[in-house]
């Protein structure tokens, strides 16, 4: 079965600082990966998406995630974290016709 | 954890049909609702905020009048795609919030997929 792994709850992070959100997966076939964000009250924002080609891939509002095959790994990156970066990130993998979400994992960046 | 279901999760209907889409949350009242639909290789895009005992927010874009939601209680929400087209075969997706405090988390429906022919 497809499936989708946030390992962290919680990630605190100290503003200015760089942050990691981590994301694995267990797939059968070639994903397609996806991050997003909600902010409280909100629905999902995408921030980026891996389908092919270079294995680092840049988003919106600074975010990268690097694609490692071997790993099964899509982990969520940002080199200096803003106070406003606080929110929930959500990890999803869509492969064929299956669109599956990680649990959330909860970032904290404190002033 | 908490249980969101949609039913169907496949639906293969006519052009000019309307279809309606069930999300329920099972173990949890759900005072939010959002409804998302999903293009092949593309990002899942908001459609609209659905509030129990309320109207539902559309995102810019969406036709409300082609698009029905309807939260009619704490644990269920609908989504009715009337007179259905072609390029409205797409994945949606509901997620469920207990609403409450801020910064509630969403729990994600399994999705349904449509086709329309």
């Amino acid at each position: 079965a497809q499936s989708v792994a946030q390992p962290e709850d919680q990630v605190n992070v100290a503003e200015g600082n760089p942050l990691t959100v981590k994301c694995t997966y267990s797939v059968s076939g070639n994903p397609y990966l996806f991050w997003y964000v909600q902010y409280p009250n909100r629905g999902l924002q995408f921030l980026l998406k891996y389908i092919t080609g270079d294995n680092l891939v840049k988003g919106s509002y600074g975010f990268e995630a690097e694609f490692n095959k071997s790993q099964t790994s899509f982990h969520l990156k940002k080199p200096s974290a803003l106070v406003s970066d606080s929110a929930l990130y959500f990890c999803a993998v869509e492969v064929g016709q299956n669109f599956v979400f990680g649990p959330g994992t909860r970032l904290s960046v404190l002033p | 954890g908490a249980v969101v279901s949609q039913h169907p999760s496949r639906v293969i209907c006519k052009s000019g049909t309307s279809v309606k889409i069930e999300c329920r949350s099972l173990d949890f009242q759900a005072t939010t609702m959002f409804w998302y639909r999903q293009f092949p290789k593309k990002s899942l895009m908001l459609m609209a905020t659905s509030n129990e005992g309320s109207k539902a927010t559309y995102e810019q874009g969406v036709e409300k009048d082609k698009f029905l939601i309807n939260h009619a209680s704490l644990t269920l929400s609908t989504l009715t795609v009337t007179s259905a087209h072609p390029e409205d075969s797409s994945f949606y997706i509901c997620s469920a919030s207990r609403g409450g405090s801020l910064g509630e988390t969403q729990y994600f429906g399994p999705g349904t997929r449509l086709l329309v022919l």
